[in-house]
């Protein structure tokens, strides 16, 4: 079974320009997290999604960031502008359900200069 | 919210058995995880425990939760050098199904 696959692996860019990320769960599972993991800290929950709609994005900064899960298949994680702190690993994780196990990618490391 | 406390570092020599400990806040807590990180790599689950056992072990690990204390350990037995990566306790609470992680253990081991 094809684990949950995140591109791109890695990107630079300067502060004030813009990213997206992206996510493909394990086929057929219906729950989606992205997660921000500072360096030398735990994965924070930035939002869920049940299929295509939202669950909960109360911890997403909804100034300059922003998800979609079109289809409720795929997802996009975008950030606009980039600031410094925005500095970290994005995880993306999937599970059958919201209470079941979640699964997660490699992850994608920002870098903002 | 809950809070979930690690410690950050742990070295053991292979062979040896290693503890890693985990602390958390909210007494309702209902599932108990550990997840495993690799360089470079997503977190990998390990083991998770209900709120209602106090022991479960599966192969070389071993979870004990002391949940008066709200305590959690993870213990590996006969420790690999191919066991070296970072630890993250992580506890659901509150019916969220969102589990809020520790900062992580690095488990470092050596010959």
């Amino acid at each position: 079974e094809a684990g949950v696959a995140q591109s791109p692996r890695y990107k630079i860019i300067e502060k004030r320009q813009s990213v997206a990320f992206w996510c493909n769960p394990i086929s057929g599972h219906a729950t989606l997290y992205w997660y921000q993991q500072i360096l030398g800290q735990g994965p924070k929950l930035l939002i869920q999604f049940q299929n295509n709609g939202v669950v909960d994005d109360s911890q997403l900064p909804k100034d300059r960031f922003s998800a979609e899960r079109l289809k409720g298949v795929d997802s996009t994680l975008k950030i606009q502008p980039a600031k410094l702190e925005d500095s970290a690993v994005y995880l993306c994780a999937s599970s059958l359900l919201g209470a079941d196990t979640q699964y997660f990618g490699p992850g994608t490391r920002l870098t903002v200069l | 919210g809950e809070d979930v406390e690690q410690s950050l570092f742990l070295s053991v020599r292979e062979g040896d058995s290693s503890v890693i400990n985990c602390t958390y806040t909210d007494s309702s807590s209902t599932y108990l995880y550990w997840y495993k990180q690799e360089p470079g790599a997503g977190l990998q689950l390990l083991t998770y425990i209900f709120s209602n056992m106090d022991m479960k072990q599966d192969q070389r690990l071993t979870v004990l939760l002391n949940k008066k204390d709200k305590h959690l350990s993870l213990r590996i037995a006969d420790t690999q050098t191919g066991d070296s990566a970072i630890y993250f306790c992580a506890v659901e609470s509150g019916g969220s199904y969102i589990p809020t992680f520790g900062r992580g253990t690095s488990l470092i081991v050596h010959p």
